[in-house]
């Protein structure tokens, strides 16, 4: 069936540095993708978003970069802080025609920041 | 104003017995979705349901699995004798409203485990 997929599952910067979160998706009827942040313990918190008519959107600190030719999600978020540290997921919005929240996400990747 | 609000926040519970969940939408939310996330996994999709109604139930499995979410009171999430599979953290989403962008709000989640 149709997913979300991320890259990477692990990544490790250091405080201050930019990063950049991978995600590729393979439905390319999706029109509509979100990035979450998990915090251990925690319920996904809503980062930012895009719809595909959009290549870029930016927030504070944040940005997600779409690519629909080869269909892929990036975020990146600029001068990382520890609080950053986190699981992030890309989730598609699977719409079959309908509208609501029913998300498809990603698997996951664990960013570490070091002080 | 409180956010979605999930109880209990721990659930163990020996195979064979039930397991009820429970999720309190924010407020002024009148749809509610249930989400299973496995350990080292993204977020999957179980239902979808507005106040009396469940609008899409095709990430429930077929059998011990049921949700409901009443007139009055929380949304409940129950599964009938459970069996160790069954073990995951439930979480639970609200949005205000049937549209397009929809934000989801998710909760703390319930970590069910099965002995």
């Amino acid at each position: 069936g149709e997913s979300v997929g991320l890259h990477l599952p692990t990544l490790s910067v250091q405080e201050g540095d930019n990063s950049i979160i991978n995600c590729a998706y393979s439905n390319s009827a999706s029109d509509y993708f979100i990035w979450y942040k998990q915090e251990s313990g925690k319920g996904p918190q809503f980062i930012i978003d895009i719809r595909s008519n959009m290549d870029k959107r930016q927030g504070q600190r944040v940005t997600v970069l779409l690519n629909k030719t080869v269909k892929h999600l990036s975020l990146q978020i600029a001068a990382t802080q520890p609080g950053d540290s986190a699981v992030y997921f890309c989730a598609e919005k699977s719409d079959g025609g309908t509208s609501y929240g029913k998300l498809t996400f990603g698997q996951g990747t664990i960013l570490t920041v070091h002080p | 104003n409180a956010g979605v609000m999930q109880n209990p926040r721990h659930l163990v519970r020996r195979r064979g017995q039930e397991a009820r969940l429970r999720c309190s939408p924010m407020k002024g939310h009148s749809h509610v979705y249930w989400y299973r996330q496995l350990p080292e996994e993204g977020l999957k999709f179980m239902v979808y349901l507005q106040k009396e109604n469940i609008i899409d139930e095709s990430g429930m499995p077929k059998e011990r699995f049921s949700a409901e979410f009443p007139k009055e009171g929380p949304s409940i999430l129950r599964i009938q004798q459970v069996v160790r599979g069954d073990s995951a953290a439930y979480f639970c989403a609200s949005s205000p409203r049937w549209g397009e962008n929809e934000k989801l709000f998710f909760g703390s989640g319930t970590q069910l485990s099965v002995l």
